[in-house]
């Protein structure tokens, strides 16, 4: 299995303009989410879903849109890029277990918005 | 308003001896609690969990544990090594996949 894969590694893009970053996993895994990561600020769910067809908005949204037509593949959408959300972004999916939702996390997209 | 925190940025200790890492949350009904490690260029990889039930669990060097009057969290390694130099995130659950961080704490095992 190759787990949770996102693409691209990195990118630079221009402020106001807008693209897609990847994420897909090979997990049968319900349960996706989007997180971005910026300095001293952690972890911060952008958007999740909890199954094909089904997206909720999680801490971070604005600037931000998703949609989960499969199982396998959350793409997160940049509809107009600003500085602000030049960040590193993490996707992950996870499975119930016994006592909750363990997440496994992709290798991260590393973004740069001038 | 921060559900989740994580009061300190930073922590070093020497080899061998034991790392306490703290995490404080705000809500009542978060049933589950979580620890991840993260290396740089990396993703977070789980490291261990507990439920609300529960006021221990271990699983190796790692032990995790909850003080629910406190709404508070600890993880403590022992012996700490200089491979668990890495940023620890501590998250929390309330019953669905959402899955909330704190702001991590950096730990440097030195040598």
């Amino acid at each position: 299995n190759a787990g949770v894969t996102q693409t691209p590694k990195f990118q630079v893009l221009k402020t106001g303009q807008s693209m897609t970053l990847q994420c897909a996993q090979d997990m049968n895994h319900e349960y996706m989410s989007w997180y971005r990561q910026d300095p001293g600020m952690g972890l911060r769910l952008i958007h999740y879903s909890v199954g094909a067809g089904i997206t909720d908005q999680g801490e971070v949204p604005n600037g931000y849109n998703v949609s989960r037509s499969t199982t396998e593949d959350f793409p997160l959408r940049l509809l107009s890029a600003a500085p602000s959300q030049t960040s590193v972004y993490f996707c992950a999916s996870s499975y119930q277990t016994a006592g909750g939702y363990e997440q496994y996390f992709g290798p991260g997209t590393r973004l740069t918005v001038t | 308003d921060q559900q989740v925190k994580q009061n300190s940025p930073s922590l070093s200790v020497q080899e061998g001896r034991i790392s306490i890492l703290n995490c404080d949350y705000t809500n009542s009904m978060f049933d589950y609690f979580l620890w991840y490690k993260k290396y740089p260029a990396e993703g977070p990889t789980f490291l261990i969990s507990i439920s609300s039930i529960k006021d221990k669990n271990e699983d190796g060097r790692f032990t995790v544990f909850l003080n629910k009057s406190a709404k508070h969290l600890s993880l403590h390694i022992v012996p700490s090594q200089p491979g668990d130099s890495a940023v620890y995130f501590c998250g929390t659950q309330g019953g669905s996949e959402k899955l909330v961080f704190g702001k991590g704490t950096k730990l440097t095992v030195n040598p």
